[in-house]
């Protein structure tokens, strides 16, 4: 079956625009996460989700940075305003369980959108 | 707090040549360890976790509790395994959110 997508695969931004980052998971899939990978460093948690419900948002940079998953399945994530240090690419990843103390169910991951904020 | 350590950002191998990527990890507590591998114009994926105890695609790593360390060894590399290599991180965070290392660029020289 299809995989997580996201779109878009590249966004360009000016300085104070607001960006929209789509995710579509893993049909079924009952936890989402999103992660922020700036240049040269690994992948780092900003939010997740499970279905509709937000149960952690500790990683996101500020205020500015908003995510959603209003019917427990496409996921947005929204940076209002944008400014250049928001650039980076941004992951969607996608899970099938609810997770447990005992273990954890893998993580499927978008291909990413590369955002640039000029 | 948890955090994962992957020291050398390259490293370059003669093909047939043994490959060992390091990873050492703090963490308060028993976490699960992965290694997710990217190649070249792919998606982040889950190359092994230590729960499974798998070798996949030659590949091996044992979680070392003393050492707080999860290396990846391959005996003999291939030009096939020339990716970004992550270790990772889940603890009881209560959601298994992971925490990534900075990554180790493979390249296999042929």
């Amino acid at each position: 079956g299809a995989g997580v997508s996201q779109s878009p695969r590249y966004k360009v931004a000016k300085r104070g625009q607001d960006v929209a980052l789509r995710c579509d998971p893993i049909s079924g899939h009952v936890s989402l996460f999103w992660y922020q990978q700036a240049l040269g460093q690994g992948p780092e948690f900003l939010t997740y989700f499970q279905n509709e419900a937000q149960l952690d948002k500790s990683g996101l940079p500020s205020d500015r940075f908003f995510a959603e998953r209003p019917e427990g399945s496409v996921s947005t994530l929204k940076i209002q305003p944008s400014e250049p240090r928001d650039s980076a690419v941004y992951f969607c990843a996608s899970s099938y369980e609810i997770p447990l103390a005992g273990g954890t169910d893998t993580q499927y991951f978008g291909p990413g959108t590369r955002l640039t904020v000029l | 707090a948890q955090r994962v350590t992957q020291p050398e950002k390259l490293l370059s191998v003669f093909k047939g040549a043994p490959v060992e990527l390091k990873c050492n990890y703090s963490y308060s507590g028993s976490p699960e360890l992965f290694w997710y591998v990217q190649y070249s114009r792919q998606r982040l994926q889950l190359l092994l976790r230590h729960i499974s105890r798998e070798s996949i695609k030659g590949f091996t790593a044992d979680l070392n509790k003393g050492e707080t360390s999860f290396h990846l060894k391959k005996p003999f590399a291939q030009e096939e395994d020339s990716a970004m290599y992550y270790c990772a991180l889940s603890g009881r965070f209560g959601n298994n959110r992971l925490a990534f290392g900075k990554g180790n660029q493979v390249v296999v020289i042929p």
